[in-house]
């Protein structure tokens, strides 16, 4: 089945601690994105990427980082300098980054700082 | 820039009833697209629907239409015949090419619905 895969499910870190999401896709989509959900908000922009190779800053970059250095595969790094991290973290991807291009979500990684 | 206002922090409505939800939106662009997206507990983002701005029909996706009035910029998602699944969180969001949002979709804060036996 197609589809965008995030692992884990749940995520505790420590504090001062760097972690790593993982977000998967075989819809041969070319644009993907990482948001941030924090409880009863609506999705921030923390990164994006159009093409392999190549992001692009969101919103609220900083105390994060991303590659992609394959089509299927956009992870994010939780830096120790992001000073909030708890939150839900949400994977997208989209055929384009055109405007009226549907992205599509993954299952969404939970992580929180303890 | 872009904003999406989203004015029913929650929503109640009796199994099939049909229930509106709305959403108005700011931007400049001449070119943009609106989304809904459906939130259930699990936390996932389910796509709904999409309405362009250059469309001239409304969209609609079998119990879900949007309303779509392009001068009063709103585009208020209708669900029509309720069901006790379609208890989630619904948001509305705006994606446009201009400036420097680069194709990024703008969320607004959602709406809570519950569906009522």
């Amino acid at each position: 089945d197609g589809g965008i895969t995030q692992s884990p499910k749940y995520l505790f870190r420590k504090e001062g601690q760097n972690v790593t999401l993982s977000c998967e896709q075989n819809l041969n989509h070319d644009a993907m994105y990482w948001y941030r959900q924090d409880p009863g908000q609506g999705l921030r922009l923390i990164y994006y990427s159009q093409i392999v190779n190549d992001f692009q800053k969101g919103d609220i970059a900083e105390g994060y980082s991303v590659s992609r250095e394959k089509k299927e595969s956009f992870p994010l790094t939780v830096t120790s300098a992001q000073k909030n991290p708890t939150a839900f973290y949400l994977c997208a991807s989209g055929r384009t980054s055109g405007n009226t291009d549907t992205q599509y979500f993954g299952p969404g990684t939970r992580l929180t700082v303890l | 820039a872009q904003k999406i206002t989203q004015t029913q922090p929650g929503m109640f409505v009796q199994e099939k009833e049909a229930v509106t939800l709305d959403c108005t939106y700011d931007t400049s662009d001449p070119s943009y697209g609106l989304f809904w997206y459906k939130q259930p507990s699990s936390g996932e983002m389910i796509f709904l629907i999409y309405q362009g701005s250059y469309d001239q029909q409304n969209a609609t996706e079998g119990r879900y239409s949007l309303n779509f009035q392009k001068a009063r910029k709103s585009a208020n998602l209708v669900i029509s015949a309720s069901q006790l699944g379609d208890s989630a969180m619904y948001f509305c969001a705006m994606r446009s090419a201009g400036g420097t949002s680069y194709g990024k979709l703008t969320f607004g804060q959602g709406t809570i619905l519950t569906v009522h036996p």
